[in-house]
C-alpha cells in the first residue's frame, strides 16, 4: 500500500506565473485535504474533498487558488498569478472511507513552492 | 474555532532522556493526532488518539478528552527523534494544528 504522493516536490517560479500541484491519495481513500505550511508554523487547512465534491474552502484560499478532484481520485491545486506570499509548503492528506479511525489523516511529502 | 496550544515550544535533551510534550485544546475535539515532522517536511503519523492511551515502542500518548488535553511521552530519546512534533485536532474533518514542539536530541 503506497502512501500519499505529491508532485512536484519542489517548484521555483517567478512572481506572476501560474503553478499547478498534483496529489495522489492512498488508494480507496475518499477524503482528500489540502493544507499550507509556512516557516515556523503548523499546517493550515485550505480545502477538503469528499470524492469529487469540494465541501469546504478556507478564507486562506483566495480567488487565485483553485482545486479540483475529477472522478474522486487525484487532486490538483492551481495558483494563478503567484505572489511572494504564496511561498510555502503545500501538503496533501487523505483519509479512509470507513473504519475505526475514519478521520485519521495521512500526509504526503509536500510540494515546496518558492516564488521569486 | 478550535485553538491548539503546544508546550514546550523548544526542547533540548541528552540522548537517553525522557520527555513529555503537551497539547491543550480550547474546545472539545472528536479527532486528535500526533505527528513528527522530519527535516524534509514529511508529517509522520505517530498516534490517532481522540481519547485513551496508546503505546508504540518508546512512544506513548494519552488524551484526556474531558479536560481537553493530550500528552506525548518519549522515552530513552535518540538523535533520530529530533524534529518538530505537532498535535492536531478537529471537530469533524478540518484539522487545526498547534505551532509545534521543536525537539533536539544531543548525542
Amino acid at each position: 500500500d503506497t502512501g500519499v504522493s505529491q508532485n512536484p516536490r519542489h517548484k521555483i517560479t517567478k512572481r506572476g506565473q501560474n503553478v499547478t500541484f498534483r496529489c495522489d491519495p492512498i488508494s480507496e481513500h475518499n477524503r482528500l485535504y489540502w493544507y499550507r505550511q509556512t516557516l515556523g508554523q503548523g499546517p493550515e487547512f485550505l480545502t477538503y474533498f469528499q470524492n469529487e465534491a469540494q465541501l469546504e474552502k478556507s478564507r486562506l484560499l483566495s480567488d487565485r487558488f483553485s482545486a479540483e478532484r475529477p472522478k474522486g481520485s487525484f487532486s490538483t491545486l492551481e495558483i494563478q498569478r503567484t505572489e511572494q506570499g504564496d511561498s510555502a509548503m503545500y501538503l496533501c492528506a487523505s483519509s479512509a472511507r470507513q473504519g475505526i479511525s475514519y478521520n485519521e489523516q495521512f500526509f504526503g511529502p509536500g510540494t515546496r513552492l518558492t516564488v521569486l | 474555532g478550535i485553538q491548539v496550544e503546544q508546550s514546550p515550544p523548544d526542547l533540548i535533551l541528552q540522548e537517553g532522556a525522557n520527555s513529555t510534550l503537551r497539547c491543550n485544546f480550547s474546545d472539545s475535539v472528536n479527532n486528535l493526532q500526533w505527528f513528527h515532522q522530519n527535516p524534509w517536511g514529511q508529517l509522520i503519523n505517530l498516534f490517532y488518539i481522540p481519547s485513551g492511551t496508546k503505546q508504540n515502542g518508546r512512544l506513548s500518548a494519552t488524551t484526556v478528552a474531558t479536560e481537553r488535553y493530550s500528552l506525548l511521552y518519549i522515552s530513552s530519546s535518540q538523535t533520530t527523534d529530533s524534529g518538530v512534533y505537532f498535535c492536531a485536532g478537529s471537530g469533524a474533518y478540518k484539522y487545526i494544528f498547534g505551532t509545534g514542539t521543536r525537539l533536539k536530541v544531543l548525542a
